[in-house]
């Protein structure tokens, strides 16, 4: 069975700085999707980033960009020149495509929460 | 474009009571899911519908039943409340099973 593990339950920045927050999976599958969700205190779950592990490259969206490690079933989130309002909490996910039809289900990890201070 | 879209906010039951949470998405999206998130333990999927008019039981269906409607909305029961089910409750869609899933707001239940 799948998991995903973010061994850091809370983490801490200051605005303008880099932050990482990791992310590790099992699978023994080959083809599959990554992604980051946020969840600011307004509780909306809001997409990140998206990665798909047939690709090498690692997926960037704006100031938010992935170390993905395939062999090493690492998946970590890269947040750049932070802001206050990233501050939130972070989840990895994992979904495995069912190619023949059915659900693809997604798997969460148990969250980082991030607080970026002035 | 509302997206997703989910009522109540909020709501407080009494154990043994029954209730609906709504769910509807103006994306045209044919999958939708039910989870459920509970401190420390991220979201763990309910109920799902693959397109319109399926619906199958994903890691925690005992306690609550769903009906697809139709394309656009997804309901999810709890027919007689415990204080176990005690959590916030999100809706998703995706535009197909393989694809990204934008969720709801979010309805935050207490069971008392």
């Amino acid at each position: 069975a799948q998991t995903v593990t973010q061994s850091q339950p809370e983490m801490s920045v200051q605005e303008a700085e880099t932050v990482t927050l990791s992310c590790t999976y099992d699978t023994s599958e080959n083809n599959y999707y990554l992604f980051w969700y946020k969840q600011p205190p307004s509780r909306q779950m809001i997409l990140v980033i998206r990665q798909e592990a047939y690709k090498q490259q690692n997926a960037t969206e704006n100031r938010f960009s992935v170390n993905f490690q395939k062999a090493a079933k690492s998946f970590s989130l890269k947040i750049s020149d932070s802001q206050l309002g990233d501050t939130a909490m972070y989840f990895c996910a994992f979904m495995k495509p069912w190619l023949s039809g059915g659900y693809n289900k997604l798997i969460f990890g148990a969250g980082t929460r991030l607080a970026v201070h002035p | 474009n509302a997206g997703v879209t989910q009522t109540p906010k909020f709501q407080v039951l009494k154990t043994g009571q029954s209730m609906t949470l709504q769910c509807a998405q103006d994306m045209n999206h044919n999958s939708m899911y039910w989870y459920r998130q509970d401190p420390g333990m991220g979201l763990r999927l309910i109920y799902y519908s693959a397109s319109e008019g399926t619906t199958d039981k994903g890691e925690v269906p005992n306690g609550y039943n769903v009906s697809r409607l139709n394309k656009r909305e997804f309901s999810l029961r709890l027919e007689s409340a415990a204080p176990s089910q005690t959590s916030v409750y999100f809706c998703a869609s995706s535009a197909g099973t393989v694809y990204t899933q934008y969720f709801g707001p979010g309805t935050r239940l207490t069971v008392l």
